[in-house]
């Protein structure tokens, strides 16, 4: 497509269950970030891939927390046991080669929202 | 750790005003600093940029200089239109080549006609 894909573009899921939020890239496009967008927390950095692999996973908030990508594009974050406090929009991103000067292009988000 | 401060707002403009959004970072290195713009019902997209000191991004009328001296990247526009209400979100990228952007709390942009 021409843009980022999110997919579910809204969730409900009951606390403890586990969720899988689905990402589509630009066709093309290396690099590939997940963020999180919280009321008052503003967006926060989750997890950066670069092709297959992720060389920075810092900003993964807990072990609950799980990222993959197959086949250098779609990535799939995955949220285990979630809590309320999971509750925010997943934004993903995506730009054509990575590094500290490249505009990165973003998906619609995802809302979840943990009752 | 890298960090970006901006002022949350909102902030109530009417139409033709001048417009300043401040944006002040702390990081290590020379990072990339960048503001993305969200209107309402749409994704984050790239306003502008700039990679290096004494560099000024531009676009759609806003433009921002790297000050590396204050730190700051403010946005600024002569004459705001009721179209730039938005969340304006300012960001950086710690270079080096690390990846991932810090990203401020964003402002709420309302232009008034």
């Amino acid at each position: 497509g021409a843009g980022v894909s999110q997919s579910p573009s809204n969730k409900v899921t009951e606390k403890g269950k586990d969720v899988e939020l689905r990402c589509d890239p630009i066709s093309g496009h290396t690099a590939l970030y997940w963020y999180r967008q919280s009321l008052g927390q503003g967006l926060e950095f989750l997890i950066y891939f670069q092709g297959n692999s992720a060389p920075d996973k810092s900003g993964l908030p807990s072990d609950r927390f799980s990222a993959e990508r197959t086949g250098g594009s779609v990535s799939t974050l995955t949220i285990q046991r979630t809590q309320q406090e999971d509750s925010a929009v997943y934004l993903c991103a995506s730009s054509p080669r990575g590094g500290d000067d490249t505009e990165a292009f973003f998906g619609q988000g995802t809302r979840l929202t943990v009752v | 750790g890298d960090s970006v401060t901006q002022m949350e707002g909102p902030v109530t403009l009417s139409e033709e005003a001048f417009l300043t959004i401040n944006c002040t970072y702390t990081a290590t290195g020379y990072p990339s600093l960048f503001w993305y713009v969200q209107y309402p019902g749409e994704g984050l997209q790239l306003l502008l940029k700039a990679t290096k000191a004494d560099d000024k991004g531009s676009n759609k009328g806003f433009e921002a200089t790297y000050r590396k001296e204050t730190t700051s990247f403010h946005l600024e526009k002569g004459s705001v239109q009721v179209s730039d209400s938005a969340v304006y979100f300012c960001a950086l990228s710690p270079g080096g080549g690390a990846d991932g952007l810090t990203f401020g709390k964003g402002t709420h942009l309302i232009i008034q006609p």
